[in-house]
């Protein structure tokens, strides 16, 4: 089972809260990624890592940002949510030279 | 423009059937291709992983065929279950960067009816 954990799962706030999405992984991957996902819709890249002090924008520009002081955490932070910020975010890691991609199960955001 | 197409867009069959799934890109340059399955509410999981030199890959009762000369993919379910219920997500990623780029597809959502 898949060793990235996301919290919280779901999340209900107001508008101009700020919040922070953890995502957390225990298989000590260097790159790791935000994804937002709207239903029915693809997955968009909002922001990578390659590793420790290493963050880069995705192709989705995003008003969030992103921090990668350990290994382990690359939490994302809204200072002020908004409506359009209503989503799903999924935290995606991957290490070495693999194709492969792990993915979180995600943070329901619903801005009111 | 790189984009994968997916279709259907959604997909109800009857328990124990077989269904297939297309996957049309124009991403260039090609690395891989991926088959993901999503559960509502969760994140993908990886199916299959076929990169220019495979034209088919099996995992259980998934089988992922690619034609990288038509780019064209197709997921065969074979003997579905209630459980295969999800959306099922095809991904690109090209050769033309240090990341790796992935291109995604909106998914085929499947439903499976008892």
């Amino acid at each position: 089972e898949a060793d990235i954990y996301q919290t919280p799962r779901y999340l209900v706030i107001g508008t101009g809260k700020k919040i922070t999405l953890e995502c957390s992984q225990t298989m000590g991957h260097d790159k790791m990624y935000w994804y937002q996902q709207d239903p029915g819709m693809e997955l968009h890249l909002i922001h990578y890592s390659y590793g420790v002090n290493s963050t880069e924008k995705g192709d989705l520009s995003s008003e969030s940002t992103v921090s990668r002081i350990r290994t382990e955490h690359f939490p994302l932070t809204l200072e002020s949510a908004r409506p359009s910020h209503t989503s799903q975010y999924l935290c995606a890691t991957s290490g070495g030279d693999s194709y492969e991609q792990y993915f979180g199960p995600g943070t329901r955001l619903t801005v009111t | 423009k790189n984009q994968v197409e997916q279709s259907p867009q959604s997909l109800i069959i009857l328990e124990g059937k077989n269904c297939t799934l297309q996957c049309n890109y124009t991403v260039s340059p090609f690395s891989n291709l991926r088959w993901y399955k999503q559960d509502t509410g969760r994140g993908p999981v990886s199916l299959t992983i076929m990169t220019f030199s495979e034209n088919t890959k099996s995992n259980g009762r998934y089988t992922a065929t690619l034609d990288a000369d038509t780019k064209q993919s197709s997921l065969h379910i074979t003997a579905s279950q209630l459980s295969d219920s999800a959306s099922y997500i095809c991904v690109v990623s090209d050769r033309g960067s240090t990341l790796g780029r992935l291109y995604f597809g909106r998914g085929t959502q499947l439903t499976v009816w008892p």
